[in-house]
């Protein structure tokens, strides 16, 4: 089975703050994904990486993907509180079925 | 906008019922999911399908069982409900190759008493 851990779980930041999400896994993934979910909403997708080394950026949000795809990591700088919500990395393996990590939920405050 | 839809929002339901949770996408997607989630937290694959006929268990094992004979339809039913399958049910569909992004039906919160 694939996992994909994410740290940390929970994270309480003030506005403009910047803060880092990781996403760990002992296998190597073709593609990894990051969502942002809403209480009551389901996930939306926020960036795909495909390519070891990779780097994308989204307005304050900044994503990379690990030199052997087994890892990604979402930074997010001068935190809003429109930022608040679940943040979840998604890998797709050797089977294409996409697996979720285990979530970080982050609260930003005004 | 996606464009997948379930049904219901919210089920209350007595132990021991059938039920079936619906999903249905426009979009003409290959791959289908079930997920299971509890409040903020991770996503758990249930199910999955990669086109008509085809249907695969996830790798959290559930009683529940789907069922795809139409593109667009991948309805989830639980025989005999009980407390423990209480959660929020989560239906996904995407094309068929790989890195392709999941849309996400707004799930079902499903409530056994």
């Amino acid at each position: 089975t694939q996992l994909l851990e994410q740290s940390p779980q929970f994270l309480s930041i003030q506005e403009g703050e910047n803060l880092t999400v990781y996403c760990n896994s002992s296998s190597v993934f073709s593609s990894l994904q990051w969502y942002r979910q809403e209480p009551g909403e389901g996930p939306v997708l926020l960036v795909t990486v495909v390519t070891g080394g990779e780097v994308k950026k989204l307005k304050r949000l900044t994503f990379q993907f690990g030199d052997a795809r087994k890892d990604s990591s979402l930074h997010i700088t001068a935190a809003q509180p429109g930022d608040t919500g679940l943040y979840l990395c998604a890998g797709a393996g050797y089977t294409d079925k996409l697996i979720f990590g285990t979530g970080t939920r982050l609260q930003v405050f005004p | 906008e996606a464009d997948i839809y379930q049904t219901p929002r919210y089920l209350v339901i007595g132990t021991g019922k059938k039920i079936t949770l619906e999903c249905s996408q426009t979009m003409g997607h290959d791959k289908m999911y079930w997920y299971q989630q509890d409040p903020g937290m991770e996503l758990h694959l249930i199910h999955y399908s990669y086109g008509v006929n085809s249907t695969e268990k996830g790798d959290l094992s559930s009683e529940s069982t789907v069922s795809r004979i139409r593109t667009e339809h991948f309805p989830l039913t639980l025989e005999s409900a009980r407390p423990s399958h209480t959660s929020q049910y989560l239906c996904a569909s995407s094309e068929l190759q790989a890195s392709t992004e999941a849309f996400f039906g707004q799930g079902t919160r499903l409530t056994v008493v």
